[in-house]
């Protein structure tokens, strides 16, 4: 069983603020990390498909990077809306990788206060 | 354009009942998959499928859990003689061709199952 986490396991911040949190994951074995939004009543929305150590992406006001050596990604957001309010939900595929198997964390629950 | 979709959005079951969760994935793709979301949990792997054939069923938690998708577009999770450990989201997702572990998997919304 692999283990991903996610910290923290909620937040509330104020309109305007920037944030970010954590997702980690076995460090060893890497293929590739997804990174999810998934607000209340809707689907959960792809963000990010990461798959280089050192990589960062960007869409908007969100970002992400990746260091597989260390086992860990940030996903930040600058300047938080009300409209980001949402989970936020990673999930690691390892080697070696059969064409399934996204392992989830337990995801970041953010909450931007107007 | 149309996203995968599932149905019912919501389903309530007294124990001991057989339920069908239904997914349509998005037009062409290839690729479907089932995950089980219980409360305070992410979601978890159940099924894979590529077309119409079920490569993967490692994550079905019992004999009582049974997925199909006969014509390699719709798919039904179904789950027979409900226990309230299946209270979950059941969510579906769908990739195109060639997933390899990294392209997007479109997921729908999901099925809310709880079992009293």
């Amino acid at each position: 069983i692999l283990n991903v986490e996610q910290s923290p396991q909620s937040l509330h911040v104020q309109e305007g603020d920037s944030t970010n949190f954590t997702c980690s994951f076995p460090s060893s074995n890497f293929y590739a990390l997804h990174w999810y939004r998934w607000e209340t009543a809707k689907s959960p929305e792809a963000l990010f498909v990461m798959t280089l150590n050192g990589d960062e992406k960007k869409k908007g006001r969100i970002s992400a990077t990746l260091n597989t050596k260390e086992g860990y990604s940030y996903l930040y957001i600058k300047g938080s809306q009300p409209e980001d309010s949402a989970t936020y939900l990673c999930a690691f595929i390892g080697l070696p990788t059969g064409a399934n198997n996204l392992f989830f964390g337990t995801g970041t629950r953010l909450t931007v206060i107007p | 354009g149309a996203g995968v979709s599932q149905s019912p959005r919501y389903k309530v079951a007294k124990r001991g009942q057989d339920v069908a969760l239904r997914c349509d994935p998005i037009s062409g793709h290839v690729s479907l998959f089932w995950y089980q979301q219980a409360l305070g949990q992410g979601p978890e792997f159940l099924t894979y499928f590529q077309n119409e054939a079920q490569l993967d069923k490692s994550g079905l938690p019992s004999d009582r859990f049974f997925a199909e998708r006969p014509e390699g577009s719709v798919s039904t999770l179904k789950i027979q003689r409900t226990q309230q450990e299946d209270s979950a989201v059941y969510l579906c997702a769908s990739s195109p061709p060639g997933f390899l572990g990294t392209d997007t998997q479109y997921f729908g919304p999901g099925t809310r199952l709880t079992v009293l």
